[in-house]
């Protein structure tokens, strides 16, 4: 078993660059969640796939963010035109979709940095 | 709209004492109330989880409590350790849909 993987670490980019990242589920779990986090605030949902179907997206998602998973296995955030506000851990989930938001196993994440 | 408040923002326990920390929820179509336990640079890890058809679970040390009439719910982590120092969050969802989070509590166990 070797966990949600994402990559890169640790991002570091301009104001006005677009970044992106990827992430890799556990196999066998069909259900992938985007969630964005902040220093001293738990994640927050950006959307979620269920193989390659983009089910559900949050609200606070703006036009600048956009997500594909388009085998359904691995998943791209990308973000363009960054803003510092974007600066945040953007953490990937998976689950299997009998267990929708039950048993979501986390990724490590990635750290953005717009300076 | 804050869906799920979330105190104290952060704890001091003397090891081996009780950490308790609490989750208050606004929405009543809440039927899955997980906690989750972090540590620096990694991802949330999940912990424990009620359904609001018992009041209590137990696992280990770790305990939650449900309030379904006051809408509130918490963690208690008995025999606390150094090495249970970390950000706690509470979380709800409904119909598997995502998670809504709290805010976290940094909890630190002194030796």
């Amino acid at each position: 078993d070797t966990g949600v993987s994402q990559d890169p670490r640790h991002k570091i980019t301009k104001r006005g660059q677009n970044v992106t990242f990827r992430c890799d589920p556990i196999s066998e779990h069909n259900r992938l969640y985007w969630y964005r986090q902040t220093l001293g605030q738990g994640p927050e949902f950006l959307t979620y796939f269920q193989n390659e179907a983009q089910l559900e997206k949050s609200r606070l998602l703006s036009d600048r963010f956009s997500a594909e998973r388009p085998k359904g296995s691995f998943s791209t955030l990308e973000i363009q035109r960054t803003e510092q506000g974007d600066s945040a851990m953007y953490l990937c989930a998976s689950s299997l979709a009998s267990q929708g938001s039950e048993k979501l196993f986390f990724g490590s994440g990635t750290q953005l940095s717009v300076l | 709209q804050q869906q799920v408040k979330q105190s104290p923002q952060s704890l001091i326990v003397q090891k081996g004492g009780i950490s308790i920390i609490n989750c208050a929820y606004e929405n009543t179509a809440f039927d899955y109330f997980p906690w989750y336990q972090q540590f620096p640079g990694k991802g949330p890890a999940l912990l424990i989880a009620i359904r609001p058809d018992v009041s209590e679970k137990k696992e280990g040390r770790f305990t939650i409590s449900f309030n379904k009439s006051a809408k509130q719910f918490s963690l208690h982590i008995m025999d606390s350790q150094p090495g249970d120092s970390a950000t706690y969050f509470c979380a709800a969802s409904w119909g598997r849909r995502a998670l809504t989070f709290g805010s976290g509590t940094r909890l630190q166990v002194q030796p």
